[in-house]
C-alpha cells in the first residue's frame, strides 16, 4: 500500500515552461487535492476533485489546471511557470465519509528561476 | 471567506512543561482537523474533530473543539523534545468537498 505518491519531488523550471506533477493513490480515495505551501502561509487550496471527471477551484487556482480520469490520478500542470510558483506542492486525498482526514504525499519542491 | 488562526506561531518550551496551541477560524464548521509537519517533510495527520464539544486524545496530544466559540486547541502534556514540529490547524469549508483552509502553522521547539 503506497498512499498517496507524488512525482517528480524536486524540479527546477525556467520561467514560461510548462510541466505535469503527477500525484496517484491506492487506496480508492474519493476525493484528492492540491496545496501549495509558502513559507509563514500555511498551505493553501489550488484544485481539487470529489471524484472521477468533476474537478473545481480552491483559493489559488490560477496558473494552474488539473483532470481527474480516473481515481486514482489527479495531476497538476503548470501551463507557463512563473517565479511566483516557487513553492512546495503537495497531493492529498482522502474518503468522502466523515471521519477521515486527508493523506498528503511527500510533495513536489519547485523552483522557477 | 473563511480564515483560520493560530497563535502563537513559534512557542520554545522546555521538556516537562504543559502548552496549549489555540487555531481561532471565522465562520461555522463543525469539521477540524490537527496536522504535524517536520522540516522537510509532508503533513501527518494527528486528529480529526467532528463535533462541538469533541476532544481526542493520543499520548501527549489532546485536542479539542468548541464550534460555539469557533476554537479549537491542542495541549501538549509533558513535553518531550520529539513533540518538536510545526502544528496546523485545517477547517473545512463546506461539507461534502473537504476543502481545506489551514492556520499559518504553529513551531515548536521543546528544548531539553
Amino acid at each position: 500500500n503506497a498512499g498517496v505518491t507524488q512525482t517528480p519531488k524536486f524540479q527546477v523550471l525556467k520561467t514560461g515552461q510548462s510541466m505535469t506533477l503527477q500525484c496517484a493513490q491506492d487506496m480508492n480515495h474519493e476525493y484528492m487535492s492540491w496545496y501549495r505551501q509558502d513559507p509563514g502561509m500555511g498551505l493553501r487550496l489550488i484544485h481539487y476533485s470529489v471524484g472521477a471527471g468533476i474537478t473545481d477551484q480552491g483559493e489559488v487556482p490560477n496558473g494552474y489546471n488539473v483532470s481527474r480520469s480516473t481515481t486514482e490520478d489527479f495531476p497538476l500542470r503548470l501551463l507557463s511557470a512563473a517565479p511566483s510558483q516557487t513553492s512546495v506542492y503537495f497531493c492529498a486525498s482522502s474518503y468522502s465519509r466523515q471521519g477521515y482526514g486527508y493523506t498528503f504525499g511527500s510533495g513536489t519542491r519547485l523552483t522557477v528561476v | 471567506e473563511l480564515k483560520v488562526e493560530q497563535n502563537p506561531l513559534f512557542l520554545s518550551m522546555q521538556e516537562g512543561k504543559n502548552y496549549t496551541i489555540y487555531c481561532n477560524y471565522s465562520t461555522t464548521s463543525d469539521r477540524l482537523y490537527w496536522y504535524r509537519q517536520d522540516p522537510g517533510k509532508s503533513l501527518e495527520s494527528l486528529f480529526v474533530l467532528l463535533s462541538n464539544g469533541a476532544v481526542k486524545q493520543e499520548g501527549r496530544l489532546m485536542a479539542s473543539l468548541d464550534t460555539k466559540a469557533r476554537l479549537s486547541t491542542l495541549h501538549i502534556t509533558a513535553a518531550v523534545h520529539d513533540l518538536s514540529a510545526t502544528y496546523f490547524c485545517a477547517v473545512d469549508m463546506r461539507q461534502g468537498a473537504q476543502k481545506l483552509v489551514f492556520g499559518q502553522g504553529t513551531r515548536l521547539t521543546i528544548n531539553p
